[in-house]
């Protein structure tokens, strides 16, 4: 029972390195999400993929775009790394949405631009 | 913009106590969740309460909402210090797109 799955577990980038944050999950979710968490300010949506072959925009995509592969997969990727982006990243995925169903998250990606 | 706000940002307890955590939120919504986080981890679901619904237990858990005053309550009887951990609502709403969106969570820490 792997649920969701996140690559890797820690990065450390340089300011304006790219990189990609690969997430899995093996429940036939249809939905899936990438979330930041920074002190204090709670966890803040990036971008969900609501089924395979959608994406949209969350509370803070700015300096991130993402891609669902298929539909088990939904990949996190930084263009031009800025310190500001230092942050633990968590990818969740629930059936269908998040209406009246509960999300599953993976264990984080703890990134530091440096 | 924070939809739902944790009140306590932190709480200690002694194990064996109650311990309860509120949350707030601003507009109408079609549930409230609520997760654990423990340290340098994952956040685990606990509890989902639908809007038409007042009350919902599970295990020691006993979560409450009031949509008249927007807000929820998460009671942990009989504390134990494995119940150490961060804990956040989260709500489901057409407002903010029917996405899970986060409150910045309570601290519990409950000491043995």
């Amino acid at each position: 029972n792997a649920g969701v799955t996140q690559t890797p577990k820690f990065q450390v980038l340089k300011t304006g390195q790219s990189m990609t944050l690969q997430c899995a999950q093996d429940m036939n979710h249809n939905s899936m999400y990438w979330y930041r968490q920074d002190p204090g300010m709670g966890l803040r949506l990036i971008y969900y993929s609501a089924s395979e072959g959608t994406t949209d925009k969350g509370e803070v995509p700015n300096g991130y775009n993402v891609s669902r592969l298929n539909k088990r997969e939904f990949s996190l990727r930084l263009e031009s790394a800025a310190p500001s982006q230092t942050s633990v990243y968590f990818c969740a995925s629930s059936a269908y949405g998040t209406r009246n169903t509960e999300a599953f998250f993976g264990q984080g990606t703890r990134l530091t631009v440096v | 913009s924070q939809q739902g706000e944790e009140d306590p940002q932190a709480l200690s307890i002694q194990e064996g106590e109650n311990a309860t955590m509120n949350c707030s939120y601003k507009t109408s919504i079609n549930n409230l969740q609520w997760y654990r986080q423990n340290s340098g981890r994952g956040l685990v679901h606990l509890i989902l309460i639908r809007s038409n619904e007042r009350e919902k237990h599970s295990g020691r858990l006993r979560v409450t909402l009031d949509t008249s005053k927007k807000s929820s309550s998460l009671l942990i009887t009989a504390s134990r210090a494995a119940d150490t951990a961060s804990y956040f609502c989260a709500t489901d709403s057409m407002e903010y797109g029917n996405k899970l969106v986060f409150g910045a969570g309570t601290i519990l820490r409950v000491k043995s």
